[in-house]
């Protein structure tokens, strides 16, 4: 099946600090998403991007689709402790009828 | 609205029990979803529903069963527990399949402990 490489697994930053992470893949996806799950529940949607090249923009976090449709990179800037969490990115193809996830990358804000 | 409803929230059980673990969602969607949540591994899809009588399996079937009697329910059924299975489940309803215009309602997780 289509795998995604999200890297990296996990970030311990400074409050402040600004962050960034990715996702790639060998298969092309025609919808990347960003989720971001607190402990203890389950991920809620952050950003949905629909073509290659898209920037798009939800408060301090920032999501490109990538122009080869094969990665995707979110940033969150100056970094609050409430940002902690796990953030999935997951795809959509064409040919699949659900969404292939990530491995996660476990982002920890310190003081 | 409730959103996706999970019950338990916790449960341990011996190797060869079986149980069932309960997802109601009110929302009205069509797709429901069951994802097993590994360290590490990320969401890997068990079986999925597109409606009521429905169900198909996703990428790691084995050892599980569903059924869809209703739109609002969708059980997991596990007939006899292994070790293996020890993780933490998450269901999930959706509107449709599109993506970011109909994204993925997920309930609070079910983390199950075989031993």
């Amino acid at each position: 099946g289509q795998q995604l490489n999200q890297s990296p697994q996990s970030m311990f930053i400074q409050e402040g600090e600004d962050v960034s992470m990715n996702c790639t893949s060998s298969s092309i996806f025609n919808t990347w998403l960003w989720y971001k799950q607190d402990p203890g529940e389950g991920p809620v949607l952050l950003i949905a991007l629909y073509k290659a090249g898209e920037l798009t923009s939800n408060g301090r976090l920032t999501a490109q689709f990538g122009i080869t449709r094969k990665d995707s990179f979110l940033n969150i800037s100056a970094s609050i402790p409430s940002d902690v969490g796990i953030y999935f990115c997951a795809g959509l193809s064409g040919s699949a009828r659900q969404l292939t996830f990530g491995s996660g990358t476990q982002l920890t804000v310190l003081p | 609205n409730a959103g996706v409803t999970q019950t338990p929230k916790f449960r341990i059980l011996k190797i060869g029990q079986s149980m069932t673990l309960q997802c109601a969602q009110d929302m009205n969607h069509n797709y429901m979803y069951w994802y097993r949540q590994d360290p590490g591994m990320g969401l890997k899809l068990i079986y999925y529903s597109v409606g009521a009588g429905i169900t198909d399996k996703g990428e790691v079937p084995n050892g599980y069963n569903v059924s869809r009697s209703t739109t609002e329910d969708f059980p997991l059924r596990l007939e006899l527990a292994a070790p293996s299975q020890t993780s933490v489940y998450f269901c999930a309803s959706s509107y449709s399949t599109r993506g970011g215009d109909s994204p993925l309602h997920f309930g609070n997780g079910t983390r199950l402990t075989v031993t």
